[in-house]
């Protein structure tokens, strides 16, 4: 079955950077896009970025643009979300998202499978 | 963006009863292609959400059939015909129509 572990949060310091790799099983990786969506604790769920199946296309959130980049692995099953800059703001669980086979980014609005999500909490 | 306004935002029901969650968005949901990418997540206390009703009204695999989605344009429902303990926790309605995507505030569905 379809299996999404998100692995890598922690404590870190406000200007400081973090790496969440997102490893997948269950289904044919590099066919499909993957998103990040963020969840502050108590708050909703917010979007991050996404990345396309070939990993040609990305697309950020105005709120992390310019400071978290998103990349994958496809030989290793992986996606990545590096996240420099970090605010206190950035401080949520982040969840990497299966979508649809083939999407481009902009067309991935599928949001079908989510992993278990990895907490990141940015404090002095 | 596209603001997604849910109502109420939190729900007290009474165990085998119905309940009905709203969801408005601030433009059309009708994407080029035909379709109406709005979605509903259901989101467990302690758990990831988990998406529920797809293109307004499709069932995602595994999910009972009390609940069902409705709407078009503008104006989206989710309802569950009879509540079950096992359904308490939070719910998102999503567009995926207008970039980026967006979500509603959640609704809040506990047990009275």
């Amino acid at each position: 079955q379809v299996q999404l572990v998100a692995s890598g949060g922690g404590v870190v310091q406000p200007g400081r950077s973090l790496r969440l790799p997102c490893a997948a099983s269950g289904f044919p990786f590099s066919t499909y896009g993957i998103h990040w969506v963020r969840q502050a604790p108590g708050k909703g769920l917010e979007w991050v970025a996404v990345i396309s199946f070939d990993g040609s296309n990305k697309n950020y959130a105005d709120s992390v643009k310019g400071r978290f980049t998103i990349s994958r692995d496809n030989s290793k099953n992986t996606v990545y979300l590096q996240m420099n800059s970090l605010r206190a703001e950035d401080t949520a669980v982040y969840y990497c998202v299966k979508d649809r086979r083939y999407c481009s980014s902009s067309n991935c609005n599928q949001f079908d499978y989510w992993g278990q999500g990895t907490l990141v909490t940015v404090s002095s | 963006d596209v603001v997604m306004t849910q109502s109420p935002l939190s729900l007290p029901v009474t165990l085998g009863q119905p309940a009905s969650i709203s969801c408005r968005s601030s433009q059309s949901l009708v994407y080029s292609d035909g379709n109406t990418y709005l979605t509903w997540f259901q989101q467990r206390p302690g758990q990831s959400p988990r998406r529920l009703i797809y293109k307004v009204s499709k069932w995602d695999s595994g999910v009972p059939d009390r609940f069902s989605g409705s709407g078009s344009g503008t104006d989206f429902t989710l309802k569950i015909s009879r509540v079950e303990a096992e359904d308490v926790g939070v719910y998102y309605c999503m567009q995926g129509t207008h970039w980026p995507p967006t979500f509603g505030q959640g609704t809040k569905v506990e047990i009275k």
